[in-house]
């Protein structure tokens, strides 16, 4: 099957500035994520979809950052304005398997992008 | 909330060496344990996973065991090669759809 795409692979711009990415995960999995990481550091989730609905943006910067997923496929993350501090790689992954309860051996897989590596000036 | 801390790197060992990247975590209930690798250029991949307490996660020569009474999840491989070197990251996620959350990552370089 094929893997989870992402575009562009790297973006350099100035702080103030506006920037989009976007993720076409595995077809027929409906959990998306996207996270940063920054340099030096493991990934962090930034937010998280099932289908088109947001499961956790807790951690999400809503004040610069904003994330949709219409109709359940494909997904775009938006910086507007760039701060410096947002330079880092952003990582899209998505999942496929079925939920289960406590006790029950039913996680799956996260299959992650390669990653967009944002450089902000 | 949910955690994960790894020993700190960078590590460097020559090839043929025995290897092992401490991973501990906390955790509510019962979280799956991951080992994600990045080599230079690449994506995260997944390594190897275990999802129960006492069970055995292995790939390509590596292992690791989740052990709850330590809430470990170390990483081991009996003989590195130059093609090992790499970041790896020592992860966990409830059950269901719900997020990982990672270590800070060990860079690991093999010499020759």
């Amino acid at each position: 099957e094929a893997g989870v795409a992402q575009s562009p692979r790297y973006k350099i711009i100035e702080k103030r500035q506006s920037v989009a990415f976007w993720c076409n995960p595995i077809s027929g999995h409906a959990t998306l994520y996207w996270y940063q990481q920054i340099l030096g550091q493991g990934p962090k989730l930034l937010i998280q979809f099932q289908n088109n609905g947001v499961v956790d943006d807790s951690q999400l910067p809503k004040d610069r950052f904003s994330a949709e997923r219409l109709k359940g496929v494909d997904s775009t993350l938006k910086i507007q304005p760039a701060k410096l501090e947002d330079s880092a790689v952003y990582l899209c992954a998505c999942w496929g398997g079925v939920g289960g309860q406590q006790g029950h051996e039913t996680t799956d897989t996260q299959y992650f992008g390669p990653g967009t590596r944002l450089t902000v000036l | 909330g949910n955690s994960v801390t790894q020993m700190e790197g960078p590590v460097t060992l020559s090839e043929e060496a025995f290897l092992t990247i401490n991973c501990t975590y906390t955790a509510t209930g019962y979280p799956s344990l991951f080992w994600y690798v990045q080599y230079p250029g690449e994506g995260l991949q997944l390594l190897l996973k275990a999802t129960k307490a006492d069970d055995k996660g292995s790939n390509k020569g590596f292992e690791a065991t989740y052990r709850k009474e330590t809430t470990s999840f170390h990483l081991e491989k009996g003989s590195v090669q130059v093609s090992d070197s790499a970041v790896y990251f020592c992860a966990l996620s409830g059950r269901g759809a719900q997020k990982l959350v990672f270590g800070q990552g060990t860079r690991l370089t093999i010499n020759p």
